[in-house]
Parts: structure tokens; C-alpha cells; sequence
């Protein structure tokens, strides 16, 4: 059974700041890996998605990195801005069924 | 134009009533889906259709019963509401198959309050 680990629960940086999103999963037999970020009281967002044979995708300030050997997934946020606080959720599909599996997300705020 | 969309956004109903949310995705995707978010925030899968077929079943309580009328409309009907039902529930949808990315795209959800 897939589980899927979000380390810290919650992290407060200042802005300006370069920083670490980390997610970690049991079973390496991944289709793809998918970051979203959801606003208090909304719905999630799709950030990046990461398909099982790639290592890496980017999005403007944005990069996810995917190391499937290991079960670690990174989310890489560039020069932090107030606006980047949410909390970030990391989602593993599995192969055969489409469905995702979740971290518990990183509850991130950015001070300016 | 809303990619995916839901009603009602806030639903507020008494234990044991029967109720219904909808949801509709005009991105052309042939599978739908309903996550729960509980009290915690983690968010788990409760059914996927394919094609107006249900394909997963995730040991939902059979008082959820998810209708799809078509491609683009998954329903949730849910009977005799416990309090424990109170979450919120997202919808989403993905394109799956060959050369497809399977990405998964969420609605807003519906916040359902059982009092």
C-alpha cells in the first residue's frame, strides 16, 4: 500500500528565500507525481507534474525533481514571495489505477 | 470558462437527510473522480469513473453512491448523513490512456457541514 510522507507539516521562511519542499513514498512502482497548492478554503491547483520516466519539470520559479529509486520528490521554490504561501500537497499516481495518493502537505508561509 | 465545477460549494444538512453534489469538467476528460478532505486535511480517493464506468471503489460506505450520466458529469449522492460525513469533497478529472499525461485537474470543492 502507498504512503506518502510531506516533511516539515509547516515552514515559515522570509521572503526572498530559496527553499525545500520535501515528499518521500513506500512504493517506487509510480505512474507519475503531481504537486498542487491549495489555498485556505479552495480547491487545489496543479503546479507540476512528473511523469515516472522524467527526473525533473519546471514552471517559472518552480522545479520538482523525482528520484523513484529512492522515493523522494522535491519541490524547489526560487526567491519566495508572500503570494507563495499555501500549502503545498505532493500526489503519487499509481500504475494501472489512476487514482492519487497524498501527503498531508507542508503548510508554507512566507513573511515579508 | 471553469475547467471543473461543482455545486453546491457549502452544503449544511441534518443527520439522516439525503443529499446530492454535482460536478461537471468541460476539459474533454474521459475519467472523473471524488476525493474526500477530512477534519486533518488529507485528502483520499473515494471513486474513479472511466468512461461513465466506475473503476475504483475505495471501501466507501455504500450509503455514497457516485452516478455518472455521461463523460463530462459525476454525481455523489450520499444517504443517511452521519456526522462523520462532514468534509469537504473534491471532484477532478484526468485524460488517461496512451500518450495521455493522466494529470489531474481539481474543482473546488463542496463543504458539507451534518449537524
Amino acid at each position: 500500500k502507498q504512503e506518502v510522507t510531506q516533511i516539515p507539516a509547516a515552514l515559515s521562511v522570509p521572503e526572498g528565500e530559496n527553499l525545500v519542499l520535501n515528499c518521500s513514498f513506500t512504493d517506487s512502482a509510480i505512474y507519475n507525481l503531481q504537486w498542487f497548492r491549495q489555498d485556505p478554503g479552495k480547491g487545489l491547483t496543479s503546479l507540476l507534474l512528473i511523469q515516472s520516466s522524467q527526473r525533473e519539470q519546471t514552471s517559472g520559479r518552480l522545479n520538482a525533481s523525482l528520484d523513484k529509486s529512492s522515493g523522494r520528490s522535491t519541490l524547489y521554490i526560487a526567491a519566495s514571495q508572500p503570494g507563495d504561501s499555501a500549502t503545498y500537497l505532493c500526489a503519487v499516481g499509481g500504475q494501472g489505477a489512476q487514482k492519487l495518493v497524498f501527503g498531508q502537505g507542508t503548510r508554507l508561509t512566507i513573511n515579508p | 470558462d471553469t475547467a471543473v465545477s461543482q455545486t453546491p460549494k457549502y452544503l449544511v444538512t441534518q443527520m439522516g437527510n439525503d443529499k446530492s453534489i454535482k460536478c461537471e469538467q468541460n476539459l474533454g476528460h474521459d475519467t472523473m473522480y471524488w476525493y474526500k478532505q477530512d477534519s486533518k486535511k488529507f485528502l483520499k480517493i473515494m471513486f474513479s469513473y472511466n468512461n461513465k464506468e466506475l473503476i475504483i471503489n475505495e471501501t466507501v460506505p455504500n450509503r455514497f453512491s457516485p452516478k455518472s450520466p455521461d463523460k463530462a458529469h459525476l454525481n455523489l449522492h450520499i444517504n443517511s448523513l452521519e456526522l462523520g460525513d462532514s468534509a469537504v469533497y473534491f471532484c477532478a478529472s484526468s485524460q488517461v490512456g496512451y500518450r495521455s499525461s493522466y494529470e489531474q485537474y481539481f474543482g473546488p470543492g463542496t463543504r458539507l457541514t451534518v449537524t
